[in-house]
């Protein structure tokens, strides 16, 4: 299986904040890895799919880049209803994985 | 808009088997990639599979072959069985809609599940 490493783990950051999170894959692959936001009691949404590719309806303050096993998302002016945590996710090689999460929290 | 709506037992005797439904409203159940995904209390998501609306299927080997995934399209429903549960079974099940298998576009708001005798 692929594993994923998110880090960091939790950030505190303040409205306003640039803020980046990184996800480490075990093994390169290609363009399958996606980002989700979740909020405490609700369904993960969708951010990003394709490493780079923006769902609709999501503000364009959010971007996701990499390649190989270095993938990263970033939040470019944080929001307050952006403090949720986050989640990459593969699907490249079966089992699809997803890494641990990263909670954005307010500082 | 689409809804998912996902329906089952709260509650689930160990070595029992698990059944959940995902009800699809306002969108169709063709051309899409049907999924299932968990998440323990206080853990992070894990994948358990796929159903395309035209039958093929996908799982984890981690639940070691005990899920099956299966759609039915007349009653724009797909549902997921897991047989032999334990109480590592104990999550919040989520179903998930997709033009592609590789990533989840809409979600259900999840259905808890324990597993618990």
């Amino acid at each position: 299986d692929i594993q994923m490493t998110q880090s960091p783990s939790s950030v505190s950051a303040s409205v306003g904040d640039r803020v980046t999170i990184t996800c480490r894959a075990s093994q390169a692959f290609g363009s399958w890895l996606s980002w989700y936001q979740q909020k405490p009691g609700k369904a993960p949404r969708l951010l990003i799919y394709e490493i780079f590719r923006l769902q609709s309806g999501v503000p364009s303050r959010f971007s996701g880049r990499g390649s190989g096993t270095e993938f990263t998302l970033t939040i470019s002016s944080l929001q307050p209803e952006d403090f949720a945590t986050y989640y990459c996710q593969q699907a490249n090689s079966f089992p699809w994985t997803f890494g641990q999460g990263t909670k954005v929290e307010i500082k | 808009q689409v809804q998912l709506r996902e329906s089952g037992p709260g509650l689930v005797k160990p070595s029992e088997t698990l059944s959940l439904t995902c009800t699809v409203s306002g969108g169709s159940i063709n051309s899409y990639y049907w999924t299932w995904i968990r998440q323990p209390p206080g853990k992070g998501l894990e994948w358990i599979g796929y159903i395309h609306y035209a039958g093929s299927t996908n799982y984890n080997p981690s639940l070691k072959s005990r899920a099956t995934i299966s759609v039915d399209t007349s009653k724009k429903q797909f549902s997921l069985e897991l047989i032999s549960v334990t109480a590592p079974d104990t999550a919040v099940y989520y179903c998930a809609r997709s033009p592609r298998a590789e990533y989840f576009q809409d979600w259900g708001q999840g259905t808890p599940v324990t597993v618990s005798s």
